[in-house]
């Protein structure tokens, strides 16, 4: 079975540039997630998607970030305009709760952003 | 008080060394608990959901504590291998929202 797919897998852009992420769950799982990771730290959740729906967004800075589950399938992630401080690893992840194991997620290899 | 609390470490241990980490988390409607593991520049796999009764996968046992909060993960004869960061993942209540701790750094030496 595929896993999660995620690309580009590296970014370099000058700040104030736009970036976007693209996100292939694994085929079924209905739950998706945006992460944003920074060196010795733990994944921080951005976004989480139930289906197309957005439940939790509370930490998505919306001022320049932005996402989109148009099918509840594949997802993309925005940011516009890119600041310094938004260099870090994005990572998408993916679970399904009506398998046996709740709340598992699959995570993708993770784009990793620089913006200078 | 974070919702959930790793000490980061790093640990430093030998070769065929016992090593716990523990997890602390201040949310006591907690319902699921999970150990990832994630190696440098990769991401973050399951390494154990952590179950009530306590769960042991070969080297690797994993144990939770409702009334002080806190869960444990204990890897027994350690491997080079092993040597990777530990992340607890704590489900904060009926909302399904998973919180992350930092990390706990653990490197495995010859």
């Amino acid at each position: 079975e595929a896993g999660v797919v995620q690309s580009p897998r590296y970014k370099i852009i000058e700040k104030k540039q736009p970036v976007a992420f693209w996100c292939n769950p694994i085929s079924g799982h209905n739950t998706l997630y945006w992460y944003l990771q920074n060196l010795g730290q733990g994944p921080e959740l951005l976004i989480r998607y139930e289906n197309e729906e957005a439940v939790d967004d509370s930490q998505l800075p919306k001022d320049r970030f932005s996402a989109e589950r148009l099918k509840g399938v594949d997802s993309t992630l925005k940011i516009q305009p890119a600041e310094l401080g938004d260099s870090a690893v994005y990572l998408c992840a993916s679970s399904d709760r009506t398998g046996g194991r709740t709340d598992t997620q699959y995570f993708g290899p993770g784009t990793r952003l620089t913006v200078l | 008080r974070k919702e959930v609390e790793q000490d980061p470490g790093p640990f430093n241990v030998p070769e065929g060394a016992t090593v716990a980490f523990n997890c602390t988390y201040s949310n006591s409607a907690s319902q699921s608990f999970f150990w990832y593991r994630q190696d440098c520049r990769k991401e973050p796999k399951l390494l154990m959901s952590v179950y009530s009764s306590g769960n042991e996968d070969g080297r690797f046992t994993a144990q939770l504590n409702r009334a002080s909060q806190y869960i444990s993960l204990l890897i027994r004869d350690s491997k080079l291998s092993d040597s990777a960061t530990y992340l607890c993942v704590v489900n904060a209540g009926n909302n399904r929202k998973l919180i992350w701790g930092l990390g706990t750094s653990l490197a495995v030496n010859p």
